[in-house]
Order: structure tokens, then sequence, then C-alpha cells
């Protein structure tokens, strides 16, 4: 059974600051990652997906890599702003899956402050 | 682009009450997700319709909760009769097709369930 787990489960660091969110699944047989932000009161927005076959994908200030073999995955955010704080979730679909469900992590609540 | 419509927003209610939420998908998105969010945890898949037929709902607790789409559009959760444990945000979410397909899923705002 695919779990997936974040660490922490809070953050809160200053502005300016480079910053890593980490996201580990126990079933390596994935077909993608993604990294989805939640801000209080509203949905969730995917900010990247990685393929399986792919090692990372940049968008503006954010970076996630992928290492299949050791199930695991980062989110890299560059000189983190105050409206960066929200909550941060990794997603997987397993490999086998032929319906494409996510198996989401628990998330984790990034606090930047001014 | 209009986004994920979801109602009501908030809803306070009951136990052993029943209790019925709205979502209106993406216009054009054939595939329909229904998921559960407690409070710090991850969402959980309830059930996945691919226009108006039930992809999987292996999750979904089917002595109470039930989940119809009918003409391949809207879409309403049930849950009859309510438990303590429901209490959680009820996350619809809409893509083109099927997430294998690439396709990415946009979420609406959930309704935040409340079980007194």
């Amino acid at each position: 059974k695919q779990e997936v787990t974040q660490i922490p489960a809070a953050l809160s660091v200053p502005e300016g600051e480079n910053l890593v969110l980490n996201c580990s699944f126990t079933d390596s047989a994935i077909y993608n990652l993604q990294w989805f932000r939640q801000d209080p009161g509203k949905g969730l927005t995917s900010l990247l997906l990685i393929q399986s076959s792919q090692r990372e994908q940049t968008s503006g200030r954010l970076n996630a890599s992928l290492d299949k073999s050791s199930g695991r995955s980062t989110l890299y955010i560059a000189a983190s702003q105050p409206g960066d704080s929200a909550t941060y979730l990794c997603a997987v679909i397993h490999g086998s899956s032929n319906t494409g469900k996510l198996i989401f992590g628990q998330g984790t609540t990034l606090q930047v402050k001014p | 682009e209009a986004g994920v419509a979801q109602s009501p927003r908030y809803k306070i209610i009951e136990k052993r009450q029943s209790v019925a939420f709205w979502c209106n998908p993406i216009s054009g998105h054939a595939t329909l997700y229904w998921y559960q969010q407690i409070l710090g945890q991850g969402p959980k898949l309830l059930i996945q319709f691919q226009n108006n037929g039930v992809v999987d709902d292996s999750q979904l607790p089917k002595d109470r909760f039930s989940a119809e789409r009918l003409k391949g559009v809207d879409s309403t959760l049930k849950i009859q009769p309510a438990k303590l444990e429901d209490s959680a945000v009820y996350l619809c979410a809409s893509s083109l097709g099927r997430a294998l397909g690439g396709n990415i899923q946009y979420f609406g705002a959930g309704t935040r369930l409340s079980v007194l």
C-alpha cells in the first residue's frame, strides 16, 4: 500500500531564506508526483508535476526534484516571500493505477515572516 | 475561465442529520472527483466519475455516503446519517480526462462540514 509522508508538519522561516520541503513515498513504482499549494479556505493549486522518467521540474522560484529509487521528492523555494505562506502537499499516482488516483501526504504548513 | 464551483461553503449539522454538497466542474471536464480532507491530513479520494459513470469508489463509506453525477456535469455528494468523524472539508475537483493522461486536476474551494 502506497503511503506518502511529509516532514516537517510545519515550518517558519524569515523572508528571503531558501528552504526545502520533503516528501517521501513507500513504493517507488509511481506514475508521477505532484506538488500542490493550499491556501486557507481555498482549494488546491497544482504547482509542479514530475513524470516518473524525469528528475526535476522548475517554475519560477520553485524547483522540485524526484528520486524514485529512494522514494523521495523535495520542493525547493528560493528567496521565500510572505506570499509563499501556505500548506504544501505532495501527491503520487501509483504506477499500477488505471484510474490515476492521487495519494496525498499530510502537508507542510509554511509561514514566511516579513 | 470559470473554476470549479462548490456550495455551500460551510455547513453545521448535528449528528444523525443528513447533508448534501453540490459541485459544478469546469466546462468540458469529463472527470470529476470528490475528496475528504480531515484537519491536519491530506485529501483522500472518496469517489471518481468519468462522465456520469463511477470509476473508483473504493474509499467511499457506502453505508452513509452516496454521490451522483447526472448528465455527466454537476455532482452531489450526500451523507446520511452524519457522524462526528465526518467533520472535514469536502473538496471537488475536475480534469479534462483521467490523470494518467497527464491531465491536471483543478480544485474547488471546498465545503467545510462541522458535525456536532
